[in-house]
């Protein structure tokens, strides 16, 4: 069975510091793994889908890489602003439909 | 153009009531699921819809559960006489044709409180 684990939980940092998020799965057999935002009492918000097939995805100051042999993705988020506050959730897609999820790391930039 | 709706947004039911919980996917999606997140808990698989073939629903926790997609579009997810294990958020999601390479977008959520 995937699991799919968070490191850290939680992370407090002053606006313009960079954010770094970490994500490990199990097994390496997966399709694609995708970074998600989840704002208290929203929804999911995808941000970034990386193909087993590539290294890394990028979209402005976000930047997630992903190494599927070691089971790791991490999400890179530069020049850290208030508005970044929320949880962010990394899901891997085995050979089916399913997501896996991980917990989850809550962030919080303090102006 | 407009993402995936619930409905209720939230719900407050009594443990032994039956309820109901509504999923609109984007128009044109043929692939809809249905995740549970419950508090300290990651988001769990529920179950799949995928045009008009048999869902896949061997994410449902227990026969109390049950899910229809009607029309190819919207979906209802059923849960009855429910037991306050079964407070969470239910999720629901669509994508275009349920691919490898789908993003899967995701409604806002139905908050269930089972009292």
């Amino acid at each position: 069975k995937q699991e799919v684990t968070q490191i850290p939980a939680a992370l407090s940092v002053p606006e313009g510091e960079n954010l770094v998020l970490n994500c490990s799965f199990t097994d390496s057999a997966i399709y694609n793994l995708q970074w998600f935002r989840q704002d208290p009492g929203k929804g999911l918000t995808s941000l970034l889908l990386i193909q087993s097939s590539q290294r890394e995805q990028t979209s402005g100051r976000l930047n997630a890489s992903l190494d599927k042999s070691s089971g790791r993705s991490t999400l890179y988020i530069a020049a850290s602003q208030p508005g970044d506050s929320a949880t962010y959730l990394c899901a891997v897609r085995p050979n089916d439909y399913k997501l896996s999820f991980g917990a989850g790391t809550t962030v919080t930039v303090r102006a | 153009g407009a993402g995936v709706s619930q409905s209720p947004s939230n719900k407050v039911t009594e443990k032994g009531k039956d309820v109901e919980l509504r999923c609109d996917p984007i128009s044109g999606h043929t692939a809809l699921y249905w995740y549970r997140q419950s508090l300290g808990q990651g988001l769990e698989f529920l179950i799949y819809f995928q045009g008009n073939s048999a869902p896949d629903k061997s994410g449902l926790p227990s026969d109390r559960f049950s899910a229809e997609r009607t029309g190819g579009s919207v979906s209802t997810l059923t849960i009855q006489r429910t037991q306050q294990e079964d407070s969470a958020v239910y999720l629901c999601a669509s994508s275009p044709w349920g691919g490898s390479t789908d993003t899967q977008y995701f409604g806002p959520g139905t908050r269930l409180t089972v009292l």
